[in-house]
This record gives structure tokens, sequence and C-alpha cells, in this order.
């Protein structure tokens, strides 16, 4: 298994700002997975994304993986007060461990 | 609101206490997880279960316990901890793979050891 590398490590935004934060990672992957935690809460699935795509969009979520160069993008447009929390990057192997970098602290100031 | 339930939420134990912290999940889940994760800091992989078996340990030591009675449920079993154990710990479920599933995590059980 293997750890993203989130940047940077925090990151504060006015509403309705879009927010970018970046994951890179070491080795070759499966698939890369995004999580957000608001603060004290349980782990929440973002978006998934094969080491075959190249970009993936859910809602106000743009998610890009460059293979080439290990490193993968999240995207929040038009942010919200409610999008403050922390977003951890966890590439995949062959493994099913995830494992988790530091994570990007974002606060979005209403 | 998370399938993956967490029992209790807030627990306070002493160092020679024996308590234990229960997940419970009802998605047809084979593969759960505990994480352990200090105040600011990513949660850290403790072990995992896969078809209800031991499947990585991650060097925890002994003083943490996890069973896996049937395949809806996982515990961890608490004893002798000390006071730098206490922390959020995190409960996660996910279909059964190499890599590429979703893992559905728990709102988690704040423990403190006095």
């Amino acid at each position: 298994s293997q750890q993203g590398e989130e940047d940077p490590q925090a990151l504060s935004i006015q509403e309705g700002e879009n927010a970018t934060m970046n994951c890179s990672y070491k080795t070759s992957i499966n698939n890369l997975q995004w999580y957000r935690q608001n603060s004290g809460r349980g782990l929440v699935h973002l978006i998934l994304i094969r080491s075959n795509e190249r970009e993936k969009h859910s809602g106000r979520l743009r998610v890009t993986l460059d293979t080439s160069k290990k490193s993968s993008s999240l995207l929040i447009t038009a942010s919200r007060a409610a999008d403050t929390a922390s977003y951890f990057c966890a590439p995949q192997g062959g493994s099913e461990k995830l494992v988790f970098g530091k994570g990007t602290k974002l606060t979005v100031n209403p | 609101d998370t399938e993956v339930t967490q029992t209790p939420k807030h627990l306070v134990m002493g160092m020679t206490n024996k308590k234990s912290l229960k997940c419970e999940q009802h998605m047809g889940h084979r593969a759960m997880y505990w994480y352990k994760q200090k105040a600011k800091k990513p949660p850290e992989l403790m072990f995992v279960y896969s078809y209800e078996k031991l499947s990585i340990n991650e060097s925890v030591p002994s003083r943490f316990s996890p069973e896996c009675p049937n395949s809806s449920l996982l515990n961890l079993h608490l004893h002798a901890l000390q006071p730098e154990d206490s922390a959020l710990y995190l409960c996660a479920s996910s279909q059964v793979g190499t890599s590429g599933n979703t893992i559905y995590f728990g709102e988690g059980s704040w423990l403190t050891v006095v």
C-alpha cells in the first residue's frame, strides 16, 4: 500500500470561490480515492478515479488523474461554508489497504 | 447518514479497565476495518478483516484485540490501555477486493484513557 501526500496542508477561501487541492504519490496505482472528513466525524467517500481515467465529475467536484506525473487534483467549484472539512486522498495499488495522507484542511469563509 | 454504526460514541476508561468498542453494518460487506485517529492527524489503519478472518494487523499492540463474530459485527476489545491511546476510533466496511472498493466509515468512537 502507499500513502498520498496532499498539498496544500491548509487552504482558506471565500464562499463562492473554487478550491483546488492536490495529491501526489510514489508508485503505480490501480485507482485513487478522495474522502472528506468534517471535524470530529467519520470519513465520507467522495469519488474514485481509476488509473485509466483522466477526469471524473460528481456534482461540484472534479477530479483529475495524471499517472505520468503520479498526481491527482480535486477541484470544488462554487464552494460553500458546508464544504469546510479535511480532504484526504488514498492511492491504491493491488492491496485492500487504504492509507491516508495528512490531508488538506479546507476552510470556506461565509 | 452513515450505514456503519459504532457504539459507544464516547468512552472514558481507566488504565486498568476492560472495555469494548462495537461496530455494525448491514450492507453485506465482507471486509471490515479499524482505524485510529489522533487529533489533527490522518486515520491510521489498525486491522482489516476479510470474510470474518483477520487479514491485516498493522503491528498493533496486544492491548487492542479485534474480534469479528459474524459478517455484520466487528468489535475492538480494549485492555490495559495507556493515556496515549486516547483517540477517535473509526470502523469501516467495504466489499472484499484487492482495491477499488469504496470504504464506508462510521462516525467513530471517542476514547479517553485516564
